[in-house]
């Protein structure tokens, strides 16, 4: 465990679906976010959470929508996703602490649209 | 616009030996931070080590080591006595700490499939 937990870790939805992936972290940070990894490509972020307030959205296609209730959990909600949306998709938090400098990231999930 | 660039798709190194990664990156930034993260199979980011872009010696972990040219704009890493479990997907990532931050983006390089042979 990596103090940032994300599930599920794999699901497989349909492109007519409505699903939700949930991070959720203990370790004080502040920042939340979301990446997107997919095959052969850089990982990309898609949206920051500073203090719980949405501070980047990448241009983030609509059909993916984040939640940020406090700043442990970190939520995005899918619907109507295209197959292309599969990948890995990881939750990252860090905080201004030295000691912690580097991002903290989940295990990940790994989604398949079929 | 920061940009990694990581120009080695895979490698090969035979158990116990060392090895480097190649990582270079372009910024206008004065203050940033550069951070090599590990991916197994498995998935997870592991952090391994980062250095600042003020910091004057190079970063160590352990068995892992940040070759930091800072005029070249390079930021290898080195893996000594490399081991089994090392076998994974590497990551060079930097973040600007412009206006003295440590919340933003972090841009990765494409990554380094990294093999380690008994």
């Amino acid at each position: 465990e990596t103090g940032v937990t994300q599930t599920p870790r794999h699901l497989v939805m349909g492109m007519t679906n409505k699903k939700s992936l949930k991070c959720e972290q203990h370790l004080g940070h502040n920042a939340m976010y979301w990446y997107k990894q997919s095959a052969k490509k850089p990982l990309e972020l898609m949206f920051v959470y500073n203090f719980k307030e949405q501070t980047e959205n990448n241009s983030v296609p609509s059909r993916f929508s984040p939640e940020c209730p406090n700043s442990s959990h970190l939520f995005l909600h899918l619907h109507t996703l295209q197959p292309e949306d599969s990948a890995l998709y990881l939750c990252a938090s860090n905080s201004k602490d030295r000691a912690t400098y580097g991002y903290t990231f989940g295990s990940g999930t790994r989604l398949t649209v079929v | 616009a920061q940009k990694i660039t990581q120009t080695q798709p895979g490698m090969f190194v035979q158990e116990k030996e060392a090895v480097t990664l190649d990582c270079t990156y372009d910024t206008s930034d004065q203050s940033y931070g550069l951070f090599w993260y590990k991916q197994p199979s498995s998935g997870e980011m592991i952090f391994l080590i980062y250095q600042g872009s003020y910091d004057e010696q190079n970063a160590t972990e352990g068995r892992y080591s940040l070759n930091f040219q800072k005029a070249r704009k390079s930021a290898n890493l080195v893996i000594s006595a490399s081991q089994l479990g090392d076998s994974a997907m590497y990551f060079c990532a930097m973040i600007s700490r412009a206006g003295g931050t440590s919340y933003g983006k972090l841009t990765f390089g494409q990554g380094t499939i990294l093999t380690v042979h008994p």
